[in-house]
């Protein structure tokens, strides 16, 4: 059973259409929810830690919230430049200095001009 | 402020050659990561480094081995390189200081034939 599930596996929009991405996930202790960018042929970079249900982070035209069970990165009025693979990973509390991530397989961002 | 930096970018390989993937970060970072990443799979942890002086598997480690050189650097290894191995390679590195946040190398391209 997948710890972290994105979805939808792809989402296509017009510049300015407005949506949501999903990242539900099972553990028995969040330590944190991260989400990544990702381009073609390059490293994920980093966006946003969340750390308790509640808790929301906003940059640019992204914000990140957090459930006890998911989290959304909403897009509001996306570009073109937004286009990405946008990736979802969860960070378990178990103690120690093992902060390790666990993925989803991620979301196919396509923002059409 | 070069990050985390791997070598080779790209290579290609024949079946049961062996080859090291080279690491360096240069932030300082406790933790250090290797990640491959396949098309449909996500990213999945090979091995990690919690500490200097300290390695340990991850989810997919068979095949594989690793070297905590020094607190900078954290090398991979494949003794007997198979298809199977082939994939994109990501060095990742990460301390408490940055609240845990593991950050990417650019990837390694690697080709099994």
């Amino acid at each position: 059973e997948d710890q972290v599930t994105q979805s939808p596996e792809a989402l296509r929009l017009q510049e300015g259409e407005s949506s949501s991405l999903n990242c539900s996930y099972t553990v028995s202790g969040l330590r944190g929810l991260f989400w990544y960018r990702q381009d073609p042929g390059k490293g994920p970079e980093f966006l946003f830690t969340l750390y308790s249900a509640g808790e929301e982070k906003e940059k640019e035209r992204l914000k990140a919230t957090l459930t006890k069970k998911e989290s959304f990165l909403h897009i509001t009025a996306p570009k073109p430049e937004d286009s990405a693979t946008y990736l979802c990973a969860v960070q378990e509390n178990s103690g120690g200095s093992n902060y390790k991530l666990t993925f989803g397989k991620g979301t196919l961002l396509t923002v059409n001009p | 402020n070069a990050g985390v930096t791997q070598t080779p970018k790209f290579q290609v390989l024949k079946t049961g050659q062996s080859m090291t993937l080279q690491c360096a970060q240069d932030m300082n970072h406790n933790s250090m990561y290797w990640y491959r990443q396949d098309p449909g799979m996500g990213l999945r942890l090979i091995y990690y480094s919690a500490s200097e002086g300290t390695t340990d598997k991850g989810e997919v480690p068979n095949g594989y081995n690793v070297s905590r050189l020094n607190k900078r650097e954290f090398s991979l290894r494949l003794e007997s390189a198979a298809p199977s191995q082939t994939s994109v390679y990501f060095c990742a590195s990460s301390t408490p200081g940055t609240g845990n946040t593991i950050y990417f190398g650019e990837g390694s391209w690697l080709t099994v034939v």
